[in-house]
């Protein structure tokens, strides 16, 4: 099965700051990954897919980028609305489509 | 515009049996693979099954966690999708989602809770 290591687990930070959450695959799954958002109470959110392309309607402050296993969800210039908790997931080829753990974006 | 309605959830006590309808509406179902996924209490998200579209025979997939006692099905004439759960365990606790994917797009539906307790 293939794994997905997400992190920080926690990370703090500002209205404007600029943040960026890593996530790994413990093989190649050819760009199928996709980033979630989750708030408290609510179903999550999909985000991104095929590892850099935005859902129509997610602001351009959130992007996603690739490199071999290793893909990052940066999110630019905070808005109070971003603070949540974000979910990788392999989502395409060969299952279980794994989340990675999540991480807990919250204000400092 | 893409709605998923999950319902079915509910109490149900440990060896029991529950079944979950995902109702889907501003799609064609056959067309497109369907997910479930769970989150149990102040947990993480985790992928539970999988139908495959027509195109694709209708394959299902499982996470080794339900595999022989969940079963993933769908009805494309109306436009629902099923999760019959058996054997219920007290780690089978959580929210249930239903997903579709378009093109390798991603949509949620709002989730149905199951509480499986004595």
């Amino acid at each position: 099965d293939i794994q997905m290591t997400q992190s920080p687990s926690v990370l703090s930070a500002s209205v404007g700051d600029t943040v960026t959450i890593t996530c790994r695959a413990s093989q190649p799954i050819n760009d199928f990954l996709a980033w979630h958002q989750q708030k408290p109470g609510k179903a999550p959110k999909f985000l991104i897919h095929r590892a850099i392309f935005l859902k129509t309607g997610v602001p351009p402050r959130f992007s996603g980028s690739a490199s071999g296993t290793e893909f990052t969800l940066t999110i630019s210039s905070l808005q109070p609305d971003d603070f949540a908790t974000y979910y990788c997931q392999h989502y395409d080829g060969s299952s279980p489509y794994t989340f990675g753990q999540g991480t807990k974006l919250e204000i400092k | 515009e893409v709605q998923l309605v999950e319902s079915g959830g509910g109490l149900v006590q440990p060896g029991g049996s529950l079944r979950l309808s995902c109702a889907a509406s501003g799609f064609i179902l056959s067309e497109h693979y369907m997910d479930w996924v769970r989150q149990a209490p102040g947990k993480g998200l985790e992928w539970v099954g999988r139908t495959r579209n027509r195109a694709q025979n209708y394959i299902t997939e499982y996470a080794a966690s339900v595999n022989g006692r969940f079963t993933v099905s769908r009805d494309d004439s109306k436009s629902s999708l099923y999760l019959q759960m058996n054997s219920l365990k007290i780690e089978d606790t959580a929210i249930y989602y239903c997903v579709v994917w378009m093109s390798m797009v991603g949509s949620w539906g709002q989730g149905t809770l199951v509480t499986v307790s004595s």
